[in-house]
């Protein structure tokens, strides 16, 4: 079936550090991948996605590349802020369904 | 423009005893999702509406969950009776159409406490 599997939290980072979550993914067709931020507080909030291999989302200095040869889609940032300090989902779907899959979410501590 | 909004945000019931959801989707998003999410781990599909009706509820316990979603705009989850596992924060969202190049608007959720 289709999944997704988180790098596991929690992950406490100083100020200024350079943040990598690892996401993996298992899929019986071609998905499209997403991550996802959720503030405390909030509801999910679309971070950035990528539709095809080889494509890079980015948004707000995060990045993440469809890494279609390692079933991947870890994300990046080179310096995080205090502000980034959330729980991060990497997600799936599929093109020709609506069935989205979630990881179980990473939360981020991001210290002064 | 309006997000996506639900009500109540937070919800203490004893079990057994029943409870609704709320949830106004944004204005010309004809598909609205209902998730419930366990603490620690990521969401997981209810049932989906297109439009009013119903297209994916195989993962709805209906049993004692049901959900209606009248003239295609605003939907209800309702629980009844509630059961301590049920404890959870449910998710409303939405988007403009289906499949993986619509993004999925999020409400902030109601958590339920059953105790």
């Amino acid at each position: 079936g289709n999944s997704v599997t988180q790098m596991e939290g929690p992950v406490t980072l100083s100020e200024e550090a350079f943040l990598t979550i690892n996401c993996t993914y298992t899929a019986t067709g071609y998905p499209s991948l997403f991550w996802y931020v959720q503030y405390p507080g909030e509801g999910l909030q679309l971070l950035l996605k990528a539709t095809k291999a080889d494509d890079k989302g980015s948004n707000k200095g995060f990045e993440a590349t469809y890494r279609k040869e390692t079933t991947s889609f870890h994300l990046e940032k080179g310096s995080v802020q205090v502000s980034d300090s959330a729980v991060y989902f990497c997600a799936l779907i599929l093109y020709n369904n609506n069935d989205m899959r979630f990881g179980a979410g990473t939360r981020l501590t991001v210290k002064p | 423009e309006a997000g996506v909004v639900q009500s109540p945000r937070y919800k203490i019931i004893e079990k057994k005893q029943p409870v609704a959801f709320w949830c106004n989707p944004i204005s010309g998003h004809n598909t609205l999702y209902w998730y419930r999410q366990n603490l620690g781990q990521g969401p997981e599909l209810l049932i989906r509406y297109e439009n009013e009706e119903a297209v994916d509820d195989s993962q709805l316990p209906k049993d004692r969950f049901s959900a209606e979603r009248l003239k295609g705009v605003d939907s209800t989850l309702k629980i009844q009776p509630a059961e301590l596992g049920d404890s959870a924060v449910y998710l409303c969202a939405s988007s403009y159409g289906t499949g993986g190049g619509y993004e999925q608007y999020f409400g902030p959720g109601t958590r339920l406490t059953v105790t």
